[in-house]
């Protein structure tokens, strides 16, 4: 157990719907890393959050958006889906600039 | 910008072989570097990691990476695999706030 949650495990959703995945870090880490993994393009960073503010993107598609809240939970919203959206995604937290902890990640099928 | 490169997508070595995953990184300063396995339908898991001092480091489940900056690389080895070993493993590097990854070298094993 890495100590990083996220919910929910699975999600199936049609396109052109709205879906927010949550991710809760290991207690004491102010860094979130959110990352997409599909078949196609690997693993791809999209964003990271540190103590509530963005830090850093990656290849984030602009219906893609994320935050990080004051008790450092994060969430990563995903609107007008399309197929091609479907795919694994992580987060991760770290406790600065150290190994990132991973969750189990969310499957999302959009169909 | 920092970035990753596994040259090898796919790798099949016979049980109680020799292993070695290659890694090349780009990275103007000191990298922190990372390998990290992800079984299927898993997170990814930390084997090990560098930031300074002996470029010769040993992971978990006996794995070890040498750390060799006039090459750019971060190569894994483990000298006998186990039918367990089977798995993606991705290598990492920390730069300018973020975790970039390679694109994953799946790692098959022969009975």
């Amino acid at each position: 157990d890495s100590g990083v949650t996220q919910t929910p495990k699975h999600l199936i959703t049609a396109t052109g719907q709205r879906v927010t995945l949550r991710c809760s870090p290991r207690s004491g880490d102010l860094s979130v890393y959110w990352y997409q993994q599909s078949l196609d393009q690997g693993l791809q960073f999209l964003i990271q959050y540190y103590n509530g503010e963005e830090r850093a993107k990656g290849n984030i598609l602009e219906r893609f958006s994320a935050q990080q809240f004051p008790d450092l939970h994060s969430e990563l919203n995903l609107s007008s889906l399309e197929l091609g959206d479907s795919a694994l995604y992580f987060c991760a937290s770290s406790h600065g600039l150290s190994e990132a902890f991973f969750g189990q990640g969310t499957r999302l099928t959009v169909v | 910008a920092q970035s990753v490169t596994q040259p090898d997508i796919h790798i099949t070595v016979s049980e109680g072989a020799s292993l070695e995953l290659r890694c090349n990184y780009s990275y103007g300063a000191t990298p922190y570097l990372f390998w990290y396995v992800q079984s299927p339908g898993q997170g990814l898991q930390l084997l090990l990691k560098y930031f300074s001092g002996d470029t010769l480091v040993q992971g978990i489940k006996g794995f070890e990476a040498e750390f060799k900056r006039s090459q750019s690389s971060f190569n894994l080895r483990k000298p006998s695999v186990h039918w367990s070993d089977a798995a993606e493993y991705f290598c990492a590097v920390v730069g300018d706030d973020k975790i970039i990854f390679g694109k994953g070298t799946r790692l098959h094993i022969l009975p």
